[in-house]
């Protein structure tokens, strides 16, 4: 168990719907991140917090997508229209801050989502 | 972002020790080398991380080379839960993680 909880753990939508996904980080993590993994690929970055900043977000990121992290403590993921295409398992980290790589990060088990 | 290779899979027989390559010739001297494992239908699991000495910790250990342009990753003793992708990640000068398609691990019986 990291810690690091997921809701829902699965999703089906129809094409056109939105969608919201929350993630709770460890407690004293001030880091967040979401990425993005399809069937078969590794994990792609979507975007990161420091507290309730938004830091860096990846091209991948369309404006269908829209993260938010109040207060710095749980993050919420939104998608907007959706299209069979976002069918993905959405995945969440934290960590502690600090100097780049100097700390691992954890994960989530995931939100898997299928349009349909 | 710097780019590392590993060999697409690898297979060991339960309890023997697995070394894991990893090549990273273009590593800055601020990346740190993770490693972490995905087990199927789990998110990625943390492994070990270090910048230019070895490294232990309970669940296995990192060898890096003197030059930093490879590491392993070793396994003591294989058990079937250890059967995952492996993925070799440098991380400096950016938050995100970048992962490649890694090793995967076949535990043998």
């Amino acid at each position: 168990d990291t810690g690091v909880s997921q809701d829902p753990r699965h999703k089906i939508t129809k094409r056109g719907q939105n969608v919201t996904f929350r993630c709770d980080p460890i407690s004293e993590h001030n880091r967040l991140y979401w990425y993005r993994q399809t069937l078969g690929q590794g994990p792609e970055f979507l975007t990161y917090f420091q507290n309730e900043a938004q830091l860096e977000k990846s091209r991948l990121l369309s404006d269908r997508f829209s993260a938010e992290r109040p207060k710095g403590s749980f993050s919420t993921l939104e998608i907007q229209r959706t299209e069979q295409g976002d069918s993905a398992m959405y995945l969440c980290a934290s960590s502690l801050g600090g100097t780049s790589g100097r700390y691992e990060q954890y994960f989530g088990p995931g939100t898997r989502l299928t349009v349909t | 972002d710097a780019k590392t290779t590993q060999p697409n899979s690898m297979e060991s027989n339960e309890e023997e020790p697995v070394h894991l390559p990893c090549n990273h010739s273009t590593i800055s001297g601020t990346d740190y080398i993770h490693w972490y494992r995905q087990l199927p239908s789990q998110g990625p699991e943390y492994v070990i991380h270090g910048l230019t000495s070895n490294v232990n910790n309970r669940m296995a250990s990192l060898a890096i080379a003197e030059d930093r342009k490879s590491s392993t990753l070793i396994l003591h003793r294989a058990t079937l839960r250890d059967a995952a992708v492996y993925y070799c990640i440098l991380q400096g000068g950016s938050e995100k993680l970048v992962f490649g398609k890694g090793t995967k691990l076949t535990v043998n019986p």
